[in-house]
């Protein structure tokens, strides 16, 4: 049964550099083809794609955001991280990780989600 | 990389069928035969209702539908039930692993 949670602040200052870690379970980021990314939704707002780090470290980053973006993994604790650097309150949205197979082009399984305010 | 265009509601009765679109460029929707749908109801986390244009994942039910010609892609639900009213967003592969997403669509059953 695969699972993620994601964890982090749910308060931050604006310019300040937000850190998030989604953990799962049920499947490991050293099997081929897996991957993991974060999507966030701000509050009434749609959904949007930020980044997916897949098995083999590749690293896909969403194009208006990639200057403030980073992704990195840890394998054996099964965790994946992003950082967001200069926070604004528009930033202030629920930010959920996903898993995504190579090639499989949906996300299959989603965490519950993290709601991040963005306010001084 | 621009949202893919949705209408903002639709509507229905019980028992009645909707479709909503999903628009998006030579770019995403219609450069591959990947759009996903997700359903998200208030405060929950998106759930995978369509993947790959028109394939169900185990437990869907098929009054869910999805379909692709050129640009845009539909979500068709027909026999429609309360608790289909819900939030539906179309996603489409953009190429290099990315990804994009609609706007989202409000259901409403009347």
């Amino acid at each position: 049964q695969i699972t993620l949670k994601e964890s982090g602040p749910t308060l931050v200052k604006p310019t300040q550099t937000l850190t998030l870690t989604c953990t799962f379970s049920g499947f490991s980021l050293s099997t081929s083809g897996v991957g993991v990314g974060w999507i966030r939704q701000p509050p009434g707002k749609a959904l949007e794609w930020l980044v997916l780090i897949y098995w083999d470290d590749d690293k896909r980053y969403s194009l208006s955001l990639s200057s403030r973006l980073t992704i990195s993994k840890d394998t054996s604790k099964n965790q994946v991280v992003l950082t967001m650097t200069n926070m604004d309150p528009v930033d202030t949205a629920t930010y959920y990780c996903a898993h995504r197979r190579y090639g499989y082009n949906y996300w299959e399984y989603w965490g519950q989600g993290i709601l991040v305010t963005v306010s001084s | 990389q621009a949202a893919l265009t949705q209408p903002r509601s639709v509507s229905g009765s019980p028992g009645q069928s909707v479709t909503i679109s999903c628009t998006g460029t030579s770019s995403d929707v219609g450069g591959y035969n990947y759009v996903s749908w997700y359903q998200q109801y208030p405060g929950k986390a998106p759930k995978l209702m369509i993947y790959d244009v028109s394939e169900r994942p185990s437990g869907v039910p098929d009054r869910l539908s999805g379909s692709k010609s050129g640009n845009t892609a539909s979500l068709t639900i027909s026999g429609l039930q309360p608790g289909d009213e819900a939030d539906y967003y179309c996603c489409s592969y953009a190429g290099n692993s990315r990804m994009v997403f609609g706007g989202g669509t409000k259901l409403t059953v009347l």
